[in-house]
Formats: C-alpha cells, sequence, structure tokens
C-alpha cells in the first residue's frame, strides 16, 4: 500500500508570501502529525491530530501557522506571511495508534520550504 | 531547552565493526524511546524502541539500550554495514503520541 506523501516535495517562496503544504497518510490512520526539521536541528513537532478530537497546537511557532484535517484525511499545514527563518523541511507522519499508544510514526518524505 | 540530546553530530564506523550511537534526556517521565533512521530526502523510517520499563531491546543486527538512572539511551548496530549510512535520530514519548526528537547523529560506514 501507498505510504505517506507530501506535496509539493519543495516550494520556494517570496519572504510576506503564504504557503500551503498538502500531506496525505497512509489510508486508516486516525493520527496525523507535522514537523519540521531547520538545518542542523532535529525534528521539532508542530501539531498533532487524532481521530476528532481537537487538534494538539502546542507547537506551533507562531499564529502565522494553522493546520487543518478534513475528513480525517488529508491536511494542510499554512504558513501566512512567511519569513525567512521559516525556512525548513516540514514532514508529516501519520500512525494508526489511539493515544497513549506507542505505534510506529510513518513519515512521508518532507516538503523542502526556501523563503527568499 | 533541548529535552533529548544527541551530542555527536557524526559517527564513522568501518564495515563489520561495532557502531554505538548515544542519546542522552532530561525528563524521567518519558515513558517511551525510539530510534528512526533518514536517508537524505526521505522521511525518517522506525527502526527499534524501547518501553521504560525494559533496559534492553534487540532486533536483528540493532540493539537499544537504555540506562534508567543516567537517562541515557544508545543504539549498538553490529555488524554495521555501508547501507546503514544515515542520519539516526533519537526520540522519546511523554504521555502522548507527540515524540520529542534529538539533533540527530550521521553514521558514515565505510568500507
Amino acid at each position: 500500500g501507498a505510504g505517506v506523501s507530501q506535496s509539493p516535495s519543495n516550494k520556494v517562496t517570496e519572504k510576506g508570501k503564504d504557503v500551503e503544504l498538502r500531506c496525505d497518510p497512509i489510508s486508516g490512520h486516525t493520527a496525523l502529525y507535522w514537523y519540521r526539521q531547520s538545518l542542523g536541528q532535529g525534528l521539532e513537532f508542530l501539531i498533532y491530530f487524532q481521530g476528532n478530537s481537537a487538534p494538539d497546537k502546542s507547537g506551533l511557532p507562531s499564529d502565522r501557522f494553522s493546520a487543518e484535517r478534513t475528513g480525517g484525511s488529508v491536511s494542510t499545514l499554512t504558513i501566512q506571511r512567511t519569513q525567512q527563518e521559516d525556512s525548513a523541511v516540514y514532514l508529516c507522519a501519520s500512525s494508526l495508534a489511539p493515544p497513549g499508544s506507542a505505534d510506529t510514526q510513518y513519515f512521508g518524505p518532507g516538503t523542502r520550504l526556501t523563503v527568499l | 531547552d533541548q529535552q533529548v540530546k544527541q551530542n555527536s553530530p557524526s559517527l564513522s564506523v568501518q564495515e563489520g565493526r561495532i557502531s554505538i550511537l548515544n542519546c542522552d534526556y532530561t525528563n524521567s517521565m518519558f515513558d517511551y524511546f525510539l530510534w528512526y533512521k533518514k536517508y537524505p530526502a526521505e522521511g525518517p523510517t522506525f527502526l527499534i524502541s524501547i518501553s521504560s520499563i525494559k533496559d534492553k531491546n534487540e532486533d536483528g543486527r540493532f540493539t537499544v539500550f537504555l540506562n534508567k538512572s543516567a537517562k541515557h539511551l544508545s543504539l549498538h548496530i553490529v555488524p554495521s554495514q555501508p547501507g546503514d549510512s544515515a542520519v539516526y535520530f533519537c526520540a522519546a514519548r511523554l504521555n502522548t503520541d507527540k515524540l520529542i526528537f534529538g539533533t540527530g547523529t550521521r553514521l558514515q560506514v565505510f568500507p
């Protein structure tokens, strides 16, 4: 079966523009996560969706960042008024896990965002 | 404040030898630890995990050791193979499904 897919694979934008990054999780996975990896840094948690519960947005770095998950499947991460420090690889992951379990998260290939 | 630390950004090991990747953490409430492996231009892939109630988990060439008193985690790969060359991330979970990752260690296995 297909893994987690993300689009676009690369995005170059100008400072101040809005961008949308898309994630298609593995079919049937109820949990979806967004992370980002800046140059020389580890993976930084951004947001977590689990089923119909309210998302855990505790990792979003500013109110310019938002994400939604439609129909419990596809998710879009939106960054408004992009800044150069937003440049990073944005990774999406999904898992079957109900809360509290330790099920594996499966990652997509990421979207490399470059803000000029 | 980095709760999960991988202090060695890189490691170089000869093929056939043991690779030991280290990870330190600060929060004693972490209940699960995982290692992920990442090749360039790909997302991380799960490698091996260990519950905080155990001190060792083995899967083929990969063994993870947990020393809770020292808040230290290590991944042993033996024998190392060139295909093991990748970036390895240590991750810890805190009672939710949110993982906190280290900064990664780049392993290079040379012939």
